[in-house]
């Protein structure tokens, strides 16, 4: 399958700074590119829709001004924290797709966790 | 509201043991039906589900979709330790702008 390379896997900061996410299509171009968010044993919640060269759809309850995505190329896309505070811990994973295609391939995830 | 859910949520059973897991999906504009299993990290993929009636087949795994009662099931047959995970069920829509993914089962398969 398509391979899909989410970085960092985990990170630690403190309250009030900022966190990059990186999410590239390693070998595959991902028109769409979807960010989801799980906390501990509960399922995948969709953040926001992004699609190469237009601005996140975000769905409803997500602050776009907090959780800034930028999917410049049709291989990455980013997802910043901004101002992150303890209650933004939680993993957040990202995944692609190609053009009129169905299946989701998913990075490995990032674990945050905001002292 | 577009909506899809798991059942059961939780599940323990022990080793050789068959299980069914099931998705229904409310869901405007569906075009097909996902599976995966998450483990610790990234969820992998088991099936792709687009037309009723046709058994999807991977080893001890199987699916079937059903498009007029609006759900789909997850077969493990002969269960081992290495099963035990979180099966996700997901839908994908006619506009592929959305996946929606139900709560997910975890199965817990015990020696």
């Amino acid at each position: 399958g398509a391979v899909v390379s989410q970085h960092p896997s985990w990170v630690i900061c403190k309250s009030g700074t900022s966190v990059k996410i990186e999410c590239r299509s390693l070998d595959f171009q991902a028109t769409t590119m979807f960010w989801y968010r799980q906390f501990p044993k509960q399922s995948l919640m969709l953040m926001a829709t992004s699609n190469e060269g237009s601005k996140a759809t975000y769905e409803q309850g997500v602050e776009k001004d907090k959780f800034l995505i930028n999917h410049a190329s049709l291989t990455l896309s980013t997802l910043t924290v901004t101002s992150a505070h303890p209650e933004d811990s939680s993993f957040y994973i990202c995944s692609a797709r190609g053009s009129h295609n169905e299946k989701l391939f998913f990075g490995s995830g990032t674990q945050l966790s905001v002292l | 509201e577009d909506k899809v859910v798991q059942s059961p949520l939780s599940l323990v059973v022990h080793e050789g043991d068959t299980v069914t897991l099931n998705c229904s999906y409310e869901v405007t504009n569906f075009r097909s039906l996902l599976w995966y299993k998450q483990e610790k990290k990234a969820p992998t993929f088991l099936f792709m589900l687009t037309s009723s009636g046709i058994e999807k087949k991977s080893g001890r795994l199987s699916s079937i979709l059903d498009k007029k009662e609006l759900f789909s099931i997850l077969n493990i047959t002969a269960t081992q330790t290495g099963d035990s995970a979180v099966y996700l069920c997901a839908v994908v829509k006619t506009s592929y702008d959305k996946v929606i993914f139900g709560p997910g089962t975890s199965l817990s398969v015990i020696p």
